[in-house]
């Protein structure tokens, strides 16, 4: 079975600051995708990100990247130039194509004025 | 509004009552995934739909739970016998998977609360 694991339960930096949220996982298949959501406080649940496992390429959207090692089964999340508006509980997921979500325990990132 | 809805946003109900949840996914969208939050947790998944099949559920969908889309629209979730351990955010999300596509991207509704007394 395929686990997901945030160690960093609560993370808190500057508005304007980057900051970078980490993530592992655990799987023995070759093809997968990996997710980052963000969930705002009461808030709906958000795509941040996704990363194809095939792909070399790390994953960007405007000020949101992904360091993704393959062989370390890493999946680290980058944001630059931080904003109120991240403040929000952000949460690393795999899934193997179109199949469910996997989903880790979450980090919940404040954006400080 | 066209992303995905659920009905009701929260309910407070006594230990051993029925719940019933509804959501109502994006136009359209043949995959619809029922997840459980806890709090301070990450979604759990509990079953998904493929139109109105009923492709896959979860160990943690025990046999008081039962979920259903009849018309490969929207679905329901019921819990019978509820206990307190079914507190949690119940979270829906609707996809459009292509035949033979490799990935589907799910968005998600806003939730429904549940908290038994």
């Amino acid at each position: 079975a395929q686990t997901v694991t945030q160690s960093q339960p609560e993370m808190s930096v500057q508005e304007a600051e980057t900051v970078t949220l980490s993530c592992t996982y655990d799987t023995s298949e070759n093809n997968y995708y990996l997710f980052w959501y963000k969930q705002p406080p009461s808030r709906q649940m958000i795509l941040v990100i996704r990363q194809e496992a095939y792909k070399q390429q790390n994953a960007t959207e405007n000020r949101f990247s992904v360091n993704f090692q393959k062989a370390a089964k890493s999946f680290s999340l980058k944001i630059s130039d931080s904003q109120l508006g991240d403040t929000a509980m952000y949460f690393c997921a795999f899934s193997q194509g179109a199949q469910k979500l996997v989903f880790g325990q979450g980090t919940r990132l404040t954006i400080n004025p | 509004d066209t992303g995905v809805s659920q009905d009701p946003r929260h309910k407070i109900t006594k230990r051993g009552q029925n719940v019933t949840f509804r959501c109502d996914p994006i136009s359209e969208h043949n995959r619809l995934y029922w997840y459980r939050q806890t709090l301070g947790q990450g979604p759990e998944f509990l079953t998904y739909f493929q139109n109105e099949a009923q492709l896959e559920k979860s160990r943690l969908l025990s046999d008081r739970f039962s979920a259903e889309r009849p018309k490969g629209s929207f679905s329901t979730l019921e819990i019978q016998r509820t206990e307190q351990g079914d507190s949690a955010m119940y979270l829906c999300a609707s996809s459009f998977l292509v035949r033979g596509g490799a990935y589907n991207e799910q968005f998600f509704g806003p939730g429904t609360r549940l908290t038994v007394l």
